[in-house]
Parts: structure tokens; C-alpha cells; sequence
């Protein structure tokens, strides 16, 4: 399967712990996303990657948040000291930039619960 | 700000019946993208339909048409022929810009839509 894949799928941590989501994109997409979805809500955007240059970042990111993509390719979400208030299914999200309609094709998710 | 309001918490419609989602928009931008994505239970995003502000033409892929009212800053799905398969969330999205280096999607609160037997 060559699609977006995102790895966990689940993570139950309790609050005050770290915690990390890894993304690898289509191999041949260059830009690169985070949303966040919280329950009964659409997704909403967090943060951009060109290659390996992180661009666009949401006032949602606060400073608990980072991310990375060390070499243009995977990208990791890592969340400190987490609160309840993070729980949420984190999407990644890959494109090329050249399609016509810039369309985005998503990864299943990583769903965080937070206790 | 871009917006995106989606009225219909959730449908219901028969099996090979058409259905119709509803989807408002607002904007000040003149150029501007409209996408429909479908999210099944596993979560993953699939992108099914793609209208763009300057298409003349209402855009079609198989049986799902997107009906755009510019003037009524609207931008309905319409299913047809509804199959089992297509019971899930239904999202409406614009994109803020025609930056194409840059595709934030601003995403509305989704239709879950469930097909009866």
C-alpha cells in the first residue's frame, strides 16, 4: 500500500505524559500536514511542511506541541505534558503541490485519549 | 475568515436513491477551492470531488456531483445511486487560498449519512 500511513493508530496515555505520532507520506509528496479532529468536529488545521521546513503553524500548535521532519520524508507530532483537553484523532495528510485541484489524501489517524 | 456551515447533522437514505448534502460557504476571496472528502469509520480522509471558483462547469466524478451556486455561496453533494458502502461522514472544505504551495482546508462540522437496505 502506498497511501499515507500513520502509526499508532491508538495511544491511551495519562495526563502529564509525552507522547509521539509518526506520519510517512506518499514517497513522492513533498508538502505535508497535520489536522487535528476532535469529536463531532471537522478537522482543523495545524500545522505545514514543505519538504523539510516546517512553514505554516496554527495558533492552535501551542507550545506543548512540536513537530518534525528531520529529511523531507517522515514527519513525528510530538505532544508534552498532555492534557485531557488533547484528545483528539490527529491526521496527517500528504500532496505533490502539482495536482490541478492541490487535493490532499489523508491517513487513517492517530486517535490520542488522554486520561 | 473563511467559513464553512453544513446544516445536516445527519441523513438518511434508501439504497440506490439519490441524496442530496448541503454545504454553505463563506468568503471575500474571489479565487477559492471547494472539496467534498468522505471519512468511513476507519477515520481515514478520502477525497471525492473538487470544485474550483472559476469552473464554469459544475464538477462530476461517477455518482457523485458537486452542485455549485456561486451566488448563493453553496456547494451541495449530490450521491446518486446510494450504495451500503456510502454510509459514513461527509466533509465539506475550501480551500483559503489559490496559493497552491499551500492548501490549508478549512473544514465544515460533516453530514453522517446512512444508506438503508
Amino acid at each position: 500500500d502506498t497511501g499515507v500511513s500513520q502509526d499508532p493508530r491508538h495511544k491511551i496515555t495519562k495526563r502529564g505524559q509525552n507522547v509521539t505520532f509518526r506520519c510517512d507520506p506518499i514517497s513522492e509528496h513533498n508538502r505535508l500536514y497535520w489536522y487535528r479532529q476532535t469529536l463531532g468536529q471537522g478537522p482543523e488545521f495545524l500545522t505545514y511542511f514543505q519538504n523539510e521546513a516546517q512553514l505554516e503553524k496554527s495558533r492552535l500548535l501551542s507550545d506543548r506541541f512540536s513537530a518534525e521532519r528531520p529529511k523531507g520524508s517522515f514527519s513525528t507530532l510530538e505532544i508534552q505534558r498532555t492534557e485531557q483537553g488533547d484528545s483528539a484523532m490527529y491526521l496527517c495528510a500528504s500532496s505533490s503541490g502539482q495536482a490541478n485541484t492541490g487535493e490532499l489524501f489523508f491517513g487513517e489517524g492517530s486517535r490520542l485519549t488522554v486520561l | 475568515a473563511q467559513k464553512i456551515t453544513q446544516t445536516q447533522p445527519g441523513m438518511f437514505v434508501q439504497e440506490k436513491e439519490a441524496v442530496t448534502l448541503d454545504c454553505t460557504y463563506d468568503t471575500s476571496d474571489q479565487s477559492y477551492g471547494l472539496f467534498w472528502y468522505k471519512q468511513p469509520s476507519s477515520g481515514e480522509m478520502i477525497f471525492l470531488i473538487y470544485q474550483g471558483s472559476y469552473d464554469e462547469q459544475n464538477a462530476t466524478e461517477g455518482r457523485y456531483s458537486l452542485n455549485f451556486q456561486k451566488a448563493r455561496k453553496s456547494a451541495n453533494l449530490v450521491i446518486s445511486a446510494s450504495q451500503l458502502g456510502d454510509s459514513a461522514m461527509y466533509f465539506c472544505a475550501m480551500r483559503e487560498s489559490m496559493n497552491t504551495g499551500f492548501q490549508k482546508l478549512v473544514f465544515g462540522t460533516g453530514t453522517r449519512l446512512l444508506v438503508s437496505p
